[in-house]
């Protein structure tokens, strides 16, 4: 049973650095085709994908955002880690990790991020 | 990279068939046969739904199909039910080695 879960601040100062950290279960990050991906969503808007690492060390990240995010992973404690640095309000949504292949087809529960003063 | 364009919104009555349509480019929708479909209820979180363009995952049920062609995705939910009713987004792979959601679609059942 695949399982993901995010941690984190809920709430972070403008121009600060979010550490969000994706724990799961079920499935090695060392097993050849499996990624893990973080996508965010504003409070009533669409989802984003912000970036993916792969079983190889693969990073991949939207070219939006590409300058203020770092992904990261730790095979031996089943976590993948994602940085964004200058945080503003308008990064304020809720940020989900979710396995791969085959399309995001495991997702863990969201934890909202707010970023304000 | 641009989101891929939905209709804002969709709706049909309980038994219909309805489309959703996913509109990108040859770089990404057109390109690739890595597109996507995620349906979200309020306040959980998306579920895949179907995979490389037309794959069902285990569970799924077979009221939702979708197909491709061109630049342009579909997906659709036949037999609509009440349960249907939800926020659906569909996702693909792009040359850029990257991956992008569409601006998403409120499906109402009416």
């Amino acid at each position: 049973q695949i399982t993901l879960k995010e941690s984190g601040p809920t709430l972070v100062k403008p121009t600060q650095t979010l550490t969000l950290t994706c724990t799961f279960s079920g499935f090695s990050l060392s097993t050849s085709g499996v990624g893990v991906g973080w996508i965010r969503q504003p409070p009533g808007k669409a989802l984003e994908w912000l970036a993916l690492i792969y079983w190889n060390d693969d990073k991949r990240y939207n070219p939006s955002l590409k300058s203020r995010l770092t992904i990261t992973k730790d095979t031996s404690k089943n976590q993948v880690v994602l940085t964004m640095t200058n945080m503003d309000p308008v990064d304020t949504a809720t940020y989900y990790c979710a396995h791969v292949p085959g399309g995001f087809d495991y997702w863990g529960q969201g934890t909202l991020v707010t970023v304000s003063s | 990279q641009s989101a891929l364009t939905q209709p804002a919104s969709v709706s049909g009555s309980p038994g219909q068939s309805i489309t959703i349509s996913c509109t990108g480019t040859g770089s990404d929708v057109g390109g690739y046969n890595y597109v996507s479909w995620y349906q979200q209820h309020p306040g959980k979180a998306p579920k895949l739904m179907i995979y490389h363009v037309s794959s069902r995952p285990s569970g799924v049920s077979n009221r939702f199909s979708a197909s491709k062609s061109g630049n342009t995705a579909s997906l659709t939910i036949s037999g609509l039910q009440a349960e249907d009713e939800a926020d659906y987004y569909c996702c693909s792979y792009t040359s850029s080695r990257t991956w992008v959601f569409g601006g998403g679609t409120k499906l109402t059942v009416l």
